[in-house]
C-alpha cells in the first residue's frame, strides 16, 4: 500500500513563529487532506487538497502531486494551533484514506 | 449542516463485556467510516458503509463489527472486550459524489477504556 510520511514528528514553537509540515507520499494520489487533531481528540478539516494551492487566515496547503507531496504553513502561529497535524492521503478509486504518523506543534505563549 | 456526531462520547466497560458506538453523519453523506485511534498504531481503518452495505473493511478481528441504517446512522459493535481495545475511536462521514467526494469529516470521537 501506499506510505506516507510526515515531517517533522515533533515542532516546538514559540508563539508568532512560522512554520512548514511536510507529507510525502509513495505512490500517486486523487485525494488528500490535512486535519488538525485538537486535544479533545477531534479531527478538525484544515485543506482538502489533491493538488494546487489553497490558503484559509494563516494557514495554506501546497500540493505537488507530481513529486509526492503536500506541505502545510503555518503562519503567526497561535496556542491554540498547539495538537497534531495528520496528513491523509487515497489513491485510485479507493475512499479510505491513509494517515500519516502526524506532527505533534506545541505552541508557548 | 450540523457536523458528524458520535455517543457514547466516554465509555468504560470490562474485559469480556461487548460495546455499540453510534454515528450519525452529515445530512446528505452516506458513507460512514470508522477509525481506531491508539498511541502505538495511530489512526487504522477499521470499515466503511454506504448504502447500508459494507463496502471496505481494514484488518481488525471479527469482533469489530458494524451496520448502517437506511438513515445513514451506523453503529460499531466490539464483542468479547480485550484491554487492547482501549482506544479513541473515530467516525467520519463522506458525501462520496460531486467534486469532494473523497472529503472525509470527523466526528468528536468515543474514547473507550477497557479494565
Amino acid at each position: 500500500g501506499i506510505q506516507v510520511e510526515q515531517s517533522p514528528p515533533d515542532l516546538i514553537l514559540q508563539e508568532g513563529a512560522n512554520s512548514t509540515l511536510r507529507c510525502n507520499f509513495s505512490d500517486s494520489v486523487n485525494n488528500l487532506q490535512w486535519f488538525h487533531q485538537n486535544p479533545w481528540g477531534q479531527l478538525i478539516n484544515l485543506f482538502y487538497i489533491p493538488s494546487g494551492t489553497k490558503q484559509n487566515g494563516r494557514l495554506s496547503a501546497t500540493t505537488v502531486a507530481t513529486e509526492r507531496y503536500s506541505l502545510l504553513y503555518i503562519s503567526s502561529s497561535q496556542t491554540t494551533d498547539s495538537g497534531v497535524y495528520f496528513c491523509a492521503v487515497g489513491t485510485g478509486g479507493s475512499y479510505i484514506p491513509t494517515f500519516g504518523r502526524g506532527t505533534s506543534l506545541i505552541v508557548h505563549p | 449542516k450540523a457536523g458528524v456526531t458520535q455517543t457514547p462520547r466516554y465509555l468504560i466497560k470490562t474485559r469480556g463485556q461487548q460495546v455499540t458506538l453510534s454515528c450519525s453523519p452529515i445530512s446528505g453523506h452516506r458513507s460512514v467510516s470508522w477509525y481506531q485511534q491508539t498511541p502505538g498504531q495511530g489512526l487504522q481503518f477499521l470499515f466503511e458503509y454506504f448504502s447500508e452495505t459494507q463496502r471496505n473493511k481494514g484488518n481488525f478481528p471479527g469482533r469489530f463489527s458494524g451496520r448502517q441504517f437506511s438513515n445513514s446512522r451506523s453503529e460499531m459493535n466490539v464483542s468479547t472486550l480485550e484491554l487492547g481495545d482501549s482506544a479513541l475511536y473515530l467516525c467520519a462521514s463522506s458525501p462520496r459524489q460531486g467534486l469532494s467526494a473523497f472529503e472525509q469529516f470527523f466526528g468528536p470521537g468515543t474514547r473507550l477504556t477497557v479494565l
